[in-house]
């Protein structure tokens, strides 16, 4: 099946810095999304894009589908941002069904 | 407000012992499904279920049971043939019919334990 691959695992961060998570996946997909999992366990959504760029205040993401790679960048970075990000997708070939996910990026910001 | 509502959000498991957990949603979505996370891990399919009477086994099926009688309920039973149980279980659904990729939206979780 396919692969999710997140980089880096572990990121430490100043309040104030900027930073740039990956996610490459091993094959075609109709399905990409970003999520940010909060210290209680809440998965938010934060994109959905299985190709091009979106913002969201000071989120913004972009997929690469032709070369398999998914940017997501958080600039300004407050203690708030905190927690694990994940990324996760579906199979070009396997629409309407279950998302498969990578191992996630842990982020910490102190102040 | 349409949502997500997964209930209860802690649960503790006695040896041999079968469980329920709930998961409605008030989005008129078509596909729920259900996630098992490990600490430190991403998530892990369970069951999904695309239409009303009908669902398919993820990745770790095994010791789990579900049923979908009614569109905006999915409830997950883990059995006592699921013997390491203690994890972090999420529901979420989706829009748009049975291959749709509309994004996934998540209920905010159930704890389960062994005692």
């Amino acid at each position: 099946g396919i692969q999710v691959e997140q980089s880096p695992p572990d990121l430490i961060l100043q309040e104030g810095a900027n930073s740039t998570l990956r996610c490459n996946f091993s094959d075609s997909v109709n399905n990409l999304q970003w999520f940010h999992q909060n210290p209680w366990g809440q998965l938010i959504n934060l994109f959905y894009i299985p190709s091009g760029t979106k913002q969201n205040g000071r989120l913004s993401a972009t997929t690469v589908a032709t070369e398999r790679y998914s940017l997501l960048y958080i600039s300004s970075s407050q203690t708030t941002d905190s927690g694990v990000y994940f990324c996760a997708v579906i199979n070009r070939d396997q629409a309407g069904t279950a998302l498969i996910f990578g191992k996630g990026t842990t982020l910490s910001v102190s102040s | 407000d349409g949502g997500i509502t997964q209930s209860p959000k802690y649960l503790f498991r006695k040896e041999g012992q079968n469980v329920t957990l709930s998961c409605e949603q008030n989005l008129n979505h078509d596909a729920m499904y259900w996630y098992r996370q490990d600490p430190g891990q991403g998530l892990r399919l369970i069951y999904y279920s695309q239409i009303v009477n009908d669902f398919q086994k993820g990745d770790i099926a095994e010791g789990y049971s579900v049923s979908r009688e009614k569109k905006e309920s999915f409830p997950l039973t883990v059995t006592s043939a699921q013997k390491n149980p203690t994890a972090f279980y999420l529901c979420a659904s989706r829009g748009g019919g049975g291959y749709s990729n509309q994004p996934q939206h998540f209920g905010d979780g159930t704890r389960l334990s062994i005692l």
